[in-house]
């Protein structure tokens, strides 16, 4: 099983909708979640960091973390096409500082 | 966010030269820098944590003579790669992380290595 779950995709959504993007991880100690967002040739790009149980919101980009599932998520409202990227959930545990990664989910926003 | 900068953005080299790639933290100090590779389609994996003044430490399979890591000051981490084969080209892109523990990190633009 990996430690960072997340389908490869692509999701492809039209433009003005709802991406949802999902990621699960084994380590139950994990503390710290992250969403990234890398463009083709790229390096990745902090969109939303979540540490508590809940929903944190930022402009159009929403978190949502589920501890006791291990499940965390992200919610790109009004979907644009400059949003077609891989978006990479990153994962820190106890004791671990250095991050890991899923393997991406391609997201697709159609004109 | 807080910036980091990497340099050469890219470079190419003939097999069995060495290449150095240079991090930095432009706007705040980082004990910790890490150093991650990433093939085409695949995701980032980490090669190894950067600590300031002490010595690197490597990921399971990675070769620590091959992958010199140097973090000689609180905004300046370097890695080497030494006689670099077409294998090890790839994508290298440093991670520096502001303060202590478990916060965000970021990222540097990243290094294309192409080894002929």
């Amino acid at each position: 099983q990996k430690e960072v779950e997340q389908n490869s995709g692509p999701l492809s959504v039209p433009e003005g909708a709802i991406a949802s993007l999902n990621c699960t991880y084994s380590d139950r100690g994990s503390q710290s979640f992250f969403w990234y967002r890398q463009y083709s040739g790229k390096s990745p790009e902090l969109i939303m960091s979540i540490y508590s149980n809940g929903d944190k919101e930022d402009g159009r980009f929403t978190a949502q973390l589920n501890k006791a599932s291990q499940y965390v998520s992200l919610l790109i409202r009004d979907s644009q096409p400059s949003d077609s990227a891989t978006y990479l959930c990153a994962v820190t545990g106890a004791g671990r500082r250095a991050l890991t990664f899923g393997s991406g989910t391609r997201l697709q926003v159609q004109p | 966010g807080a910036v980091v900068s990497q340099h050469p953005s890219r470079v190419i080299c003939k097999s069995g030269t060495s290449v150095k790639i240079e991090c930095r933290s432009l706007d705040f100090q980082a004990t910790t820098m890490f150093w991650y590779r990433q093939f085409p389609k695949q995701s980032l994996m980490l090669m190894a944590t950067s600590n300031e003044g002490s010595k690197a430490t490597y990921e399971q399979g990675v070769e620590k003579d091959k992958f010199l890591i140097n973090h000689a000051s609180l905004t300046l981490s370097t890695l080497t790669v030494t006689s670099a084969h077409p294998e090890d080209s790839s994508f290298y892109i440093c991670s520096a992380r502001p303060g202590q523990g478990a916060g965000e990190q970021f990222f540097g633009p990243g290094t294309r290595l192409t080894v002929l």
